[in-house]
């Protein structure tokens, strides 16, 4: 099984700031990595898929970058409407599986 | 847009089997390219994928499960279904379907259901 490591777990950032949020796989992953936002009490949205694609309607201050095992999520001139938990999820190989997840917390 | 929609029973027993369903809307289920996921996420923790269904009957589960997964898809109705047995309060979780999109040999999760609590307790 894949192992997704996320760096950090907890971030506390001013609106405005350049976030950057890592996800490092245990094994090479290709391009194979995709990275969902999810708000509390709400399910998870797909932001990028396949490392640096945006998904249809998500905002341009999103990408993503890597491929291998590094890959990063940059959230550009955060917004206090980004406060959520960021995960990033692997299609790799099975099982799929997903990092333990980054919570943004909005100062 | 694709919607899905979970429905089923909020409480289930120890021992005994979870059964859900997942309505998708504004597609076929049928549509090639795409899977459908089961997932779940545990109060307060992070997300595991159960498995997914192809339209035509195939499935992979997730090994972690111990062969206690059953997918299955109707396409006549557009839906599919999950049953885990043997519940235990381990399994009391929010459950999830979702789409998943797949290009190149692999696929992601584009369109998600609202969730739905599910608490195994006597």
């Amino acid at each position: 099984e894949i192992v997704l490591t996320q760096s950090p777990d907890f971030q506390s950032v001013t609106p405005k700031e350049k976030v950057t949020i890592t996800c490092r796989a245990s094994q090479s992953i290709g391009s194979s990595l995709h990275w969902y936002q999810q708000k509390p009490d709400q399910s998870p949205k797909l932001l990028i898929k396949y490392a640096s694609q945006s998904f249809s309607g998500v905002p341009s201050r999103f990408s993503g970058s890597g491929s291998g095992t590094d890959f990063t999520l940059t959230i550009n001139s955060l917004e206090a409407e980004d406060a959520a938990t960021y995960y990033c999820h692997q299609s790799s190989s099975f099982p799929y599986t997903f990092g333990q997840g980054t919570k943004l917390e909005i100062k | 847009q694709v919607q899905l929609q979970e429905s089923g029973p909020g409480l289930v027993k120890p021992s005994q089997t979870l059964s859900l369903t997942c309505i998708v809307s504004g597609g076929s289920i049928s549509s090639g390219g795409n899977y459908w996921s089961w997932i779940r996420q545990h109060p307060g923790k992070g997300l595991e994928w159960i498995g997914y269904i192809y339209h035509r009957g195939s499935t992979y589960y997730n090994p972690s499960l111990k062969g206690r997964v059953t997918i299955s898809v109707d396409t006549s109705k557009n839906q599919f279904s999950l049953k885990l047995n043997s519940v235990t309060a381990a399994d009391t979780a929010v459950y999830y379907c979702a789409r998943t999109y797949y290009y190149d040999s692999s696929g992601s999760f584009d369109y998600w259901g609202q969730g739905t609590l599910v608490t195994v307790s006597s």
